[in-house]
């Protein structure tokens, strides 16, 4: 089972630069994320999907943009690159069942480490 | 306010000796609380679950955690330390404020296994 995709694992960007960090999941999930992992910071949501065609912001949402196509894919794209997105991104998705979605577990991504220089 | 804290940001056991997490929460509803784990250079991984069945909750790898609800704590215990339980733990709730629920991740506690 593969789970969550993620690609690529490590990319190194100079300022400036765009690149789409991809994301894949063969579960079915309608429920998609995209968190970003900071020492001392924990985990911060960036940008969420319901499901294909509806995406919402979360907390840490500039300079990144979302789409959502079809259920499988979630791909989050890096409009201009700046050093203050180093670090270390995590694709998750879930189950969204309509009475009790809030007790689906998410399931993460191995992640991709970027670093911008 | 929903919030969670996970009291220790370090905790060090000798292999063979009882591993204890502790973490508190916070929350205006009913929430169900996760425990996940990150190896190094790995994604989070579900460790347990808590979704108002029983609160004594067994996870993998030898893990449990107990729900106390006057306490409003999550602890994750296990008996016996493995080298192979060196990584970083994560202790979530989730309460159903929100359209699609509201997740909270503690900041996390670096567990050390020594020989």
């Amino acid at each position: 089972n593969a789970g969550v995709t993620q690609t690529p694992k490590f990319q190194v960007l100079k300022t400036g630069q765009s690149m789409t960090l991809q994301c894949a999941q063969d579960m079915n999930h309608e429920y998609m994320s995209w968190y970003r992992q900071d020492p001392g910071m924990g985990l911060r949501l960036i940008h969420y999907s319901v499901g294909a065609g509806i995406t919402d912001q979360g907390e840490v949402p500039n300079g990144y943009n979302v789409s959502r196509s079809t259920t499988e894919d979630f791909p989050l794209r890096l409009l201009s690159a700046a050093p203050s997105q180093t670090s270390v991104y995590f694709c998750a998705s879930r189950l969204r069942d309509s009475l009790n979605h809030y007790n689906s577990p998410l399931h993460f991504g191995n992640g991709t480490r970027l670093t911008v220089t | 306010a929903q919030s969670v804290t996970q009291l220790d940001s370090h905790v060090s056991v000798s292999e063979g000796t009882p591993v204890l997490l502790r973490c508190n929460y916070s929350s205006s509803y009913s929430p169900s609380l996760f425990w996940y784990v990150q190896h190094p250079n790995k994604g989070l991984q579900l460790l347990l679950k808590y979704t108002s069945a029983a609160t004594l909750v067994k996870g993998i790898n030898g893990f449990e955690a107990e729900f106390k609800k006057s306490e409003t704590s999550f602890h994750l215990t296990k008996p016996s330390a493995h080298m192979s339980d060196a990584a970083e733990y994560f202790c979530v709730v989730s309460t159903p404020r929100g359209s699609q629920g509201n997740l909270i991740f503690g900041k996390g506690t670096k567990l050390s296994v020594k020989p």
